[in-house]
């Protein structure tokens, strides 16, 4: 089974509007860590959010912020106030801790914004 | 600047043959995690090693093999290269034995490139 799932290939955003993407992840760790990480066509992976398996609130960081759904586990990206400098490819990882800290990533969204 | 270098970023090869990609992990990070990133594709995990030791295998090639040597760089051995294996090689380092909450740090990657 799939550790990420994430559903959305490519997504298109006017620029200023908010813009959601999805990622549902599987675990049977009790304490894991979600995170995005942005790839912009340079190639670099920056990191943007992490999420605490444990955390009761959601985690903003500026103009991100996670909608963390423990329940459905799902942890999507929000980002507010689409910029054109967003358009890049994201992904959503999750780190198990005892699974010796392994790394897993989605497939990707690749995000355009437009102006 | 994430503190993870990897070289050479760039490499073309032609197939059957053999190449060496290194990573120096940040100050400090005792994990190295190694990923292949494929043209628009995902990343798939491939190796991590903590402290000179593997300790997680994943989607990765009888072909290539992975070390880390005791001043904590590692060297990633792409051999009886095809076509198929160019692509971006990532690696990335984390705090070891750190709760679930740490990001790993990425390399800016080393683009492969097999003729």
């Amino acid at each position: 089974a799939q550790k990420i799932t994430q559903t959305q290939p490519g997504m298109f955003v006017q620029e200023k509007e908010a813009v959601t993407l999805d990622c549902t992840y599987d675990t049977s760790d009790p304490s894991y860590g979600l995170f995005w990480y942005k790839q912009p066509s340079s190639g670099e992976m920056i990191f943007l959010i992490y999420q605490g398996s444990y955390d009761q609130q959601n985690a903003t960081e500026g103009r991100y912020s996670l909608n963390f759904q423990k329940a459905r586990k799902s942890a999507n990206l929000v980002i507010s106030a689409s910029q054109l400098g967003d358009s890049a490819m994201y992904f959503c990882a999750m780190r198990e801790e005892y699974n010796f800290n392994k790394f897993y990533f989605g497939s990707g969204t690749k995000l355009n914004v437009k102006p | 600047d994430s503190g993870v270098t990897q070289t050479p970023k760039h490499l073309i090869t032609a197939t059957g043959q053999r190449v060496t990609l290194r990573c120096s992990p940040r100050s400090g990070d005792l994990s190295v995690y190694w990923y292949q990133q494929s043209l628009d594709q995902g990343l798939q995990f491939l190796i991590q090693y903590y402290n000179g030791e593997e300790r997680a295998k994943g989607n990765i090639l009888e072909r290539f093999s992975a070390q880390q040597f005791p001043d904590l760089h590692s060297e990633l051995n792409l051999s009886s290269l095809e076509l198929g294996d160019s692509a971006l090689y990532f690696c990335a380092s984390s705090v070891a034995g750190a709760p679930s909450n740490t990001e790993a740090f990425f390399g800016q990657g080393t683009r492969l490139t097999v003729v």
